[in-house]
This record gives C-alpha cells, structure tokens and sequence, in this order.
C-alpha cells in the first residue's frame, strides 16, 4: 500500500510547453484534491474529484485542466506553461471512504522557464 | 468567509524549550481542524487533528493541540522542542462529512527555528 504518489518528482518547462501532472492513490478512494504550495502562500486548493469522472475547480484552477478517468488516478494539465505556474504540487486523498483526513503525496516540484 | 490564520510567519525557540504556535480560523459550522508538518524538500506530514469530543488532542512526536471554541483557536504545543522539529507547521480547517469535497483551507504556515 504505497498510499499517495505523485510522478515526476521534478520538471522544468520553457514557458508555452504542455505537461501532465499524475498522481495515484492505491486506496480506492473517491475523493482526490490537487493543491499548489507557494512561499508565503500555503497551500491552495487548485481542482478536486470526488469520484472517477467528476472534476470541480477550486480556488485557483486557471490555467491548468483536470482529469479522472480512472477512480485511482488524477491528471493535472498545464496546457502553456507559464512562469507564475512554477511551484510545489501536491495530490492528496482520504484513507478511507468517510474520512477528513487527507494524506499527501511527495510533491512535485515544477519550474517553469 | 472561511480563513485560517497562522499570526507568526517565523519562529525560534531554543531547543528543550517550550513551544505554541498559534492559529485561529473563521469557519461558518463546527469545523475538522488539522495541524501538518513539512520538513525541507518534504511533503505535508499530518501531526494531530480535531473532530469533536476532548479539546485537548495529542499527536505524534510529542505534539498536543488544544481546541477553543470561544477563541476560535487551536494552537500546537509541544513542552520541550528538540532541533528535529525544525520546519513549517501548516494549520488547516475543514468541511464537515456533509461537505464532503470541498477540501482544507490552509493557514500560510508558521516556520520554526530552533538554536542551540
């Protein structure tokens, strides 16, 4: 049970390119959030699922797109990067079908040039 | 609106010294209340959370938090800090089981030094 990962760990884009964010939960889980960290800023909610085709915006989803295909799996998409998209990303998910606690994932760290 | 406030950006306590970091929040219902800890280059380690029942709750590694509904506070305390508590402490509200979905608001963090 490896819980929440997240892949890449690390990236750097030139502003304008696309990428896609994975994060994976082995807990079979409705519920996954994607936030972004900033310094100074905390975290912030960007989009959320609450169950597998279901995505819902947060409090700073432009410039990014979401998807739940697969109930384990949630995409984040940076379609043009730019350089105000560079960050910390995190995934996170309950444990368990009811719970309010959410565990997160290591982080990927984003660079955009 | 819902808000969490971390008042002290940055911290420094001399270690096997006492230690309370502050947060209020302003949130609408009873809410989940959650202390995270991260340590460099890390992710978000949860320390303790609230739900109901006793106010004072214990979490890992020697942490306690103390709900208190007329101060809308929740503050993490630990009696003896030991220079492996050095990071941010991040506090977080949430919804309620029938808000579901709607995720954690987080406070800014406050980042703790600790001297020799």
């Amino acid at each position: 049970n490896a819980g929440v990962t997240q892949t890449p760990k690390f990236r750097v884009l030139k502003t304008g390119q696309s990428m896609t964010l994975l994060c994976a939960q082995d807990m079979n889980h409705e519920y996954m959030y994607w936030y972004r960290q900033d310094p100074g800023m905390g975290l912030r909610l960007i989009h959320y699922s609450v169950g597998e085709g279901t995505t819902a915006k947060g409090e700073v989803p432009d410039g990014y797109n979401v998807s739940r295909l697969k109930k384990q799996n949630f995409l984040l998409g940076l379609e043009s990067a730019a350089p105000s998209q560079t960050s910390v990303y995190f995934c996170a998910s309950p444990r368990s079908s009811g719970e309010e606690t959410q565990y997160f994932g290591p982080g990927t760290r984003l660079l955009v040039l | 609106a819902q808000s969490v406030t971390q008042p002290d950006i940055h911290i420094t306590v001399s270690e096997g010294a006492s230690l309370e970091l502050r947060c209020n929040y302003s949130y609408g219902a009873t809410p989940y209340l959650f202390w995270y800890v991260q340590s460099p280059g890390q992710g978000l380690q949860l320390l303790l959370k609230y739900f109901s029942g006793d106010t004072l709750v214990q979490g890992i590694k020697g942490f306690e938090a103390e709900f208190k509904r007329s101060q809308s506070s929740f503050n993490l305390r630990k009696p003896s800090v030991h220079w492996s508590d050095a990071a941010e402490y991040f506090c977080a509200v949430g919804p309620s089981f029938n808000q579901a979905g709607t995720a954690l608001i987080f406070g800014k963090g406050t980042t703790l030094s600790v001297s020799s």
